[in-house]
């Protein structure tokens, strides 16, 4: 089956400092998405990438899609008390019937 | 207006006992998904349920079993329960292949198994 690692499993950043979560798959992915969960809340989903070398941004979020896409990273610049959660990357499974997620990453940002 | 709404919020139940979630969708999605989340946050796919085809998580022990009466509704109902089966139950929608439409999950569903 589909192995994907995320890492680091915690983080605990100073308020002002950067973020980054990484995800890496064994396997080649046609994509990958980036969801955010706060404590006590639900996934959101947060953005999708699909082409080799892919760079995204939203505002202070940074999503790149590896050359290989094997691998994917979420880059948060200059962290906020706001970005506190647990970020989750989930790859397509089973024919892309199904959306596997990664470990996630807890974030804590300390003010 | 919520999209994808799940009841109940929180359930407490005893060991051996059956009991049943409800989730409703009205974003128009035709699949629909139920997904386990542990204490380690761990997120779990159960099932997922496309036009009348129900895909199973060969982990998923056969005391739990979808049900859906419509394209709008994925109920979840669990025999049995036992004390490993607390975690949070999530519901989530989407439109078509997954790899083309991100999930929308429900609020989710604590479970906790006395």
């Amino acid at each position: 089956g589909q192995q994907v690692m995320q890492i680091p499993q915690y983080q605990h950043v100073q308020e002002g400092e950067d973020f980054t979560t990484y995800c890496n798959s064994s396997t080649t992915l046609s994509n990958i998405q980036w969801y955010k969960q706060r404590p006590g809340g639900h996934p959101v989903f947060l953005i999708q990438l699909v082409k080799s070398g892919e760079v995204k941004k939203q505002k202070r979020l940074t999503f790149q899609f590896g050359e290989a896409k094997k691998n994917s990273s979420l880059h948060i610049t200059a962290t906020q008390t706001t970005d506190v959660g647990t970020y989750f990357c989930a790859l397509p499974s089973g024919s892309a019937r199904q959306l596997t997620f990664g470990s996630g990453t807890q974030l804590t940002v300390l003010p | 207006d919520t999209a994808v709404s799940q009841t109940p919020k929180y359930l407490v139940t005893q060991m051996g006992n059956d009991k049943s979630i409800k989730c409703e969708q009205n974003l128009g999605h035709d699949t629909m998904y139920w997904y386990k989340q542990d204490s380690k946050k761990f997120l779990k796919i159960m099932f997922s349920y496309n036009n009348k085809e129900l895909i199973i998580n060969e982990t998923v022990p056969n005391r739990f079993s979808p049900k859906s009466p419509d394209k709008a509704h994925l109920n979840l109902h669990i025999n049995s329960l036992e004390l490993g089966d607390s975690a949070v139950y999530f519901c989530a929608s989407s439109q078509g292949m997954v790899f083309r439409s991100p999930l929308h999950f429900g609020n989710g569903t604590r479970l906790t198994v006395t």
